[in-house]
């Protein structure tokens, strides 16, 4: 089963529109990153979140952590062409573990049409 | 650019034959991880070192798979006996030894055995 469930598996919007992706598991989530892939290539860093409540901003895009920290949304604010890719979260599910055993999603795929 | 480093980034081989991916992690990053991703899927954790000392490795790393850091720097990733269930795209990743670093990936290692 998956453990982190993305959704939506895809989405396309008009450039300038607002949107939110969303990140979901049934376990506590000790560390949750959010990176975006290019098609081919490696997974860029966008964000993480550790506390319960937390959210982080960079430039366009806010990254949430729910309280109990099993839930995380990426919300992309007027969107462009230049945010397109596939937007991945990953988490560490087990306290005091590997940090870099992280579990991830199965990505959304954004398109944004100008 | 001093960010991850991996080598080759194609390669296409014949099932049976060995194979050899090189990472070079950013170098002040001691802890180095190996991922495996799958089309349309998120990366896998295959393995992680810190410093040369392998900590962790995933059921997933079969007795073909083989990974070494031999002076805590670059890695190797060996691939004994290859199998076409083996094609996918092999990801390098390193972060500093701290809760809050997160981990930068590579542009990845595209495998296609036939």
């Amino acid at each position: 089963s998956q453990e982190l469930e993305q959704s939506p598996q895809s989405l396309i919007v008009q450039e300038g529109k607002n949107l939110t992706i969303n990140c979901t598991s049934s376990k506590t989530l000790y560390g949750l990153y959010w990176y975006k892939q290019k098609y081919g290539e490696g997974l860029i860093f966008l964000m993480m979140l550790q506390k319960g409540g937390e959210e982080k901003s960079h430039e366009k895009i806010t990254a949430k952590l729910d309280e109990k920290k099993q839930q995380s949304s990426l919300h992309i604010t007027a969107s462009q062409p230049s945010h397109a890719g596939i937007y991945l979260c990953g988490a560490a599910l087990n306290y005091g573990g590997s940090q870099g055993n992280l579990i991830f999603g199965k990505g959304t795929k954004l398109s944004v049409k100008p | 650019d001093t960010g991850v480093s991996q080598d080759p980034r194609h390669k296409i081989t014949k099932r049976g034959q060995n194979v050899t991916f090189r990472c070079d992690p950013i170098s002040e990053h001691n802890r180095l991880y190996w991922y495996r991703q799958t089309l349309g899927q998120g990366p896998e954790f295959l393995t992680y070192f810190q410093n040369e000392a392998q900590l962790e490795k995933s059921r997933l790393l079969s007795d073909r798979f083989s990974a070494e850091r031999p002076k805590g720097s670059f890695s190797t990733l060996e691939i004994q006996r290859t199998e076409q269930g083996d094609s996918a795209m092999y990801l390098c990743a390193s972060s500093l030894r701290r809760a809050d670093s997160p981990l930068h990936f590579g542009n990845g290692t595209r495998l296609t055995v036939t």
